[in-house]
């Protein structure tokens, strides 16, 4: 079956810097994406991996390896306007994408 | 550019009534998608359409209908509501499939 998994809730302090894990297991892969998630709000694009690495963005980076069914999300520098939901999303075959739960993080001052 | 823009934002419904939750785009996107969000469950796939006349159900397609007329519009149909549909909804679109979604603000929907 299809089954994605990130941590419900992590917490974190300004400056610091917190990486959110995805594990993945799909019947085919064909791209991983990030998207950020205020709360009341829609989901806004981060960043997309389909071969193995990292991708850098500013304060943010993606981290890809298909062998392990593993992503994480890499946030530098946090700032309290970090305080969202952190959505892991693979497309597997086709073209319709598959979400995880997501991850909500707190950043404190 | 409006970008996408979903109507209603809000909608309290009775059960049985039905509705059709409005989803437009102006950015020439062929690929366009209608999910659900509930607490806990993360966004579920309904419905999608990767152009103009084409259309095919997601993880949850049951009690949504969705049609695809023109290129711009992709309204999600509820027949029949019932309270487990009692959701936000969310609609979404890309250039193609393959590339990152641009999300509608949603609808949030309550079914009494």
């Amino acid at each position: 079956g299809q089954n994605i998994d990130q941590p419900t809730e992590m917490t974190a302090t300004e400056g610091a810097i917190v990486q959110i894990n995805c594990t993945y297991q799909t019947s085919g892969f064909n791209g991983l994406f990030w998207y950020q998630q205020h709360a009341g709000e829609a989901p806004t694009f981060l960043s997309y991996n389909v071969l193995d690495g990292l991708e850098e963005k500013g304060r943010f980076s993606s981290f890809l390896s298909r062998s392990k069914g593993y992503s994480y999300l890499l946030l530098k520098e946090l700032q309290m306007k970090d305080s969202a939901s952190y959505l892991c999303a693979v497309r597997d075959t086709g073209v319709a994408l598959i979400f995880g739960k997501g991850t909500t993080l707190s950043v404190s001052s | 550019n409006a970008g996408v823009t979903q109507t209603p934002k809000f909608q309290v419904l009775k059960t049985g009534q039905s509705m059709t939750l409005q989803c437009a785009q102006d950015m020439n996107h062929e690929y366009m998608s209608w999910y659900r969000q509930d607490p806990g469950m993360g966004l579920r796939l309904i419905h999608y359409s990767v152009g103009a006349g084409i259309t095919d159900q997601g993880e949850v397609p049951n009690g949504y209908n969705v049609s695809r007329s023109t290129t711009e519009d992709f309204p999600l149909r509820l027949l029949s509501a019932a309270p487990s549909q009692t959701s936000v909804y969310f609609c979404a679109s890309s250039p193609t499939g393959k590339q990152p979604q641009h999300f509608g603000d949603g609808t949030r929907l309550s079914i009494l």
